[in-house]
């Protein structure tokens, strides 16, 4: 059975670096038959797609955050990560990782239980 | 603001069909798949492509789409069946794209 588990910070300050860590088990980040990806939810909002990366490292990312956004793999731990520069208020938020497969780029089909990450000083 | 456009709130009385709709230009080219979100969890998948379902998904939820609008139906509506229900599908430069959700409750 797939798994995803996100962790890191629950508060980051304003300006800094958001970074997550997303553990995979019961499938392999390495797999050529899917992506791996991040979607974040602020509070009481709806989801909000940050991008997907592949097992060859080439990535998608929602245009609104490209300038602040990387998402990376490590395939020593099977972990996805996600680096959030310069970060406001505005990127409070639950976020999730998920994996999305080939045969259809547009679905998430299993996702994380979500870490909620608060900007404040 | 979202690409896809969903009314925020429906309601169903227990054991009857009820329609969410999802609206958005891309929706003409693209399908969507639809999430289940109970209240802190995360959102899990119940219907994408032509009408699938993944395994586990019980046979009341079916997708469809006309025009521009996708819609996901479930009939005979169960209690825990109330939850907030988002689209999602990709825009025409292959971003991912979700609507708003919808809250729907079961009388």
């Amino acid at each position: 059975q797939v798994q995803l588990q996100e962790s890191g910070p629950g508060l980051v300050k304003p300006s800094e670096t958001l970074s997550l860590t997303c553990t995979v088990s019961g499938d392999s980040v390495s797999s050529t038959t899917y992506y791996w990806g991040w979607i974040r939810q602020p509070p009481g909002m709806g989801l909000e797609w940050i991008g997907y990366i592949s097992h060859s490292g080439s990535s998608n990312y929602n245009p609104s955050l490209k300038s602040r956004v990387t998402i990376s793999l490590d395939t020593s731990k099977n972990q996805i990560s996600l680096r959030l520069t310069s970060v406001t208020a505005a990127d409070t938020a639950v976020y999730y990782c998920a994996r999305v497969p080939y045969y259809d780029s547009r679905i998430f089909d299993y996702w994380g239980q979500g870490t909620l990450v608060t900007v404040s000083s | 603001s979202s690409e896809l456009t969903q009314d925020p709130a429906v309601s169903v009385a227990l054991g009857q069909t009820v329609r969410i709709t999802c609206q958005g230009d891309s929706l003409r080219n693209y399908y969507a798949s639809w999430y289940q979100q109970k209240p802190g969890q995360a959102p899990v998948l119940v219907i994408y492509g032509n009408n699938n379902r993944p395994s586990g998904i019980p046979d009341r939820f079916s997708g469809s789409r006309s025009g521009n609008t996708v819609s996901l139906t479930i009939t005979g509506a169960q209690a825990e069946d109330e939850a907030v229900y988002h689209c999602g599908s990709r825009d025409i430069s292959n971003n991912r794209v979700f609507g708003g959700g919808t809250k729907l409750t079961v009388l």
